[in-house]
């Protein structure tokens, strides 16, 4: 049963410390989304890759996070560094773009948990 | 820019009862898909629609798009416990661009 993999699940770390997050999108997706969710703001695009090449990211904070497809089977999101106001559950999503039919759905990962104290 | 839009922000209502969200795009969509999210889950895909009218029934569930693409809606017939969570709905402008969430209606049904 093909799933998005997130780890870790859950974070706790100190303000100013580094986070990264990992996804292993699904084999074949060609389309890799970076979500954060909090209570205040929904759900949030940060940042989405094509093919492992990055097209949008401007909904990250450029100053802090960064995030990159090293290879097909990962992608990373690193937050440098960490605020208490980036407590949120992160959320990576991958499907597929099929040209004039546009994006099929998109499966999400489970989310890491992350907690700025 | 681009913006999509759900009420009610959140719904109560007695299991059996109806319920239904509304999705509505500042813009023109391409499609629009909807998704759910159990508390403390993660979405999940439920449908996608496409074309201008389109109506897609699953069991209990109906969605609907609009004659000018712009809005959406869901409806759940005889609510039950598991229908519990938030709805999103995710409209994309333009073939090839990424989805834009709704902020979602969320669903308690009380037994």
């Amino acid at each position: 049963d093909a799933r998005v993999t997130q780890t870790p699940r859950h974070k706790v770390t100190e303000m100013g410390q580094e986070v990264t997050m990992r996804c292993q999108p699904i084999l074949g997706h060609n389309t890799v989304f970076w979500y954060r969710q909090t209570m205040m703001q929904g759900l949030e695009l940060l940042a989405y890759f094509r093919n492992r090449a990055p097209l949008d990211d401007s909904g990250m904070p450029k100053d802090r996070f960064s995030a990159e497809m090293p290879d097909a089977t990962l992608a990373t999101l690193k937050i440098q560094p960490s605020e208490p106001r980036d407590s949120a559950v992160y959320f990576c999503a991958s499907g597929t773009y099929r040209g004039g039919s546009g994006n099929t759905e998109a499966f999400f990962g489970q989310g890491t948990r992350l907690t700025v104290v | 820019g681009q913006q999509v839009m759900q009420i009610p922000q959140y719904q109560h209502v007695q299991e059996g009862e109806d319920f239904t969200t509304y999705c509505n795009s500042s813009t023109t969509l391409s499609n629009i898909q909807w998704y759910k999210q159990r508390p403390g889950g993660h979405p999940v895909f439920l449908i996608q629609l496409v074309k201008s009218g389109e109506v897609k029934k699953q069991k209990r569930l109906t969605f609907q798009f609009g004659e000018a693409k712009k809005n959406s809606s869901l409806h759940i017939t005889a609510t039950q416990t598991t229908d519990v969570g938030t709805y999103f709905c995710a409209g994309n402008h333009n073939y090839g661009q990424n989805f834009v969430f709704g902020p979602g209606t969320r669903l308690s049904v009380l037994p």
